[in-house]
């Protein structure tokens, strides 16, 4: 069955350094997103992106969040400058289209230390 | 703007108990309503969704739910509980299905099954 997979699992950065997510996305789906949690709290979308370009994007998504589809296969998302507040699990989804279900993968867990 | 309540942080119950997790929606208009469950070190997989129709919606793993619009709730239940059920649930909201819209999550409840 076709899943969407991310990498690292677990990251661990120090504050102030660059990470790179990355997501690969089930291959026929046209809509990708990332959504983070932060430890005990609700799931938070963070970006969707359609068409090589992102759609919506939530106000946690600041200047320092950018996303891209570098390759046709890979989706990532680039924090620029972690802050201790990053820390969290970032899911990427995806869905095929219109009214259809979004899948998400396991997610990496960052520690910003 | 959307909201989801999960009023229930943590639910204990027994094996081969029966279980019902609440949600609670805010949208003016149908929204779109789905429970995912979060086992521990995994993602978010789906169990069920409402679009339209029939309100009581069938999911994988005996789950299901039901959507009562004059309550504004959209409870997720299971007639009898297996210890593989422990996990994290969540209750989501979609504003439409264009795929660009994202989902709003509720907090989430945590099941714990005992023997």
């Amino acid at each position: 069955e076709p899943e969407v997979t991310q990498t690292p699992s677990h990251q661990v950065t120090q504050m102030g350094q660059e990470v790179i997510l990355r997501c690969v996305p089930i291959s026929n789906h046209l809509y990708f997103y990332w959504y983070r949690q932060i430890l005990g709290q609700k799931v938070e979308f963070l970006v969707s992106f359609y068409n090589n370009e992102i759609s919506e994007k939530s106000e946690i998504f600041d200047d320092q969040f950018s996303v891209e589809r570098p390759d046709g296969s890979n989706f990532t998302l680039k924090i620029r400058s972690t802050k201790l507040e990053d820390s969290a699990m970032y899911f990427c989804a995806s869905s095929e289209g219109a009214g259809t279900e979004a899948f998400f993968g396991q997610g990496t867990r960052l520690t910003v230390v | 703007a959307q909201s989801v309540t999960q009023p229930d942080i943590h639910i204990t119950v027994s094996e081969g108990a029966s279980l019902e997790l609440r949600c609670n929606y805010s949208y003016g208009a149908t929204p779109y309503l789905f429970w995912y469950v979060q086992s521990p070190g995994q993602g978010l997989q789906l169990l069920l969704k409402y679009f339209s129709g029939d309100t009581l919606v069938q999911g994988i793993k005996g789950f299901e739910a039901e959507f009562k619009r004059s309550q504004s709730s959209f409870n997720l239940r299971k007639p009898s509980v297996h210890w593989s059920d422990a996990a994290e649930y969540f209750c989501a909201v979609g504003e439409d299905l264009s795929g660009n819209t994202p989902l709003v999550f509720g907090k989430g409840t945590r099941l714990s099954v005992i023997a």
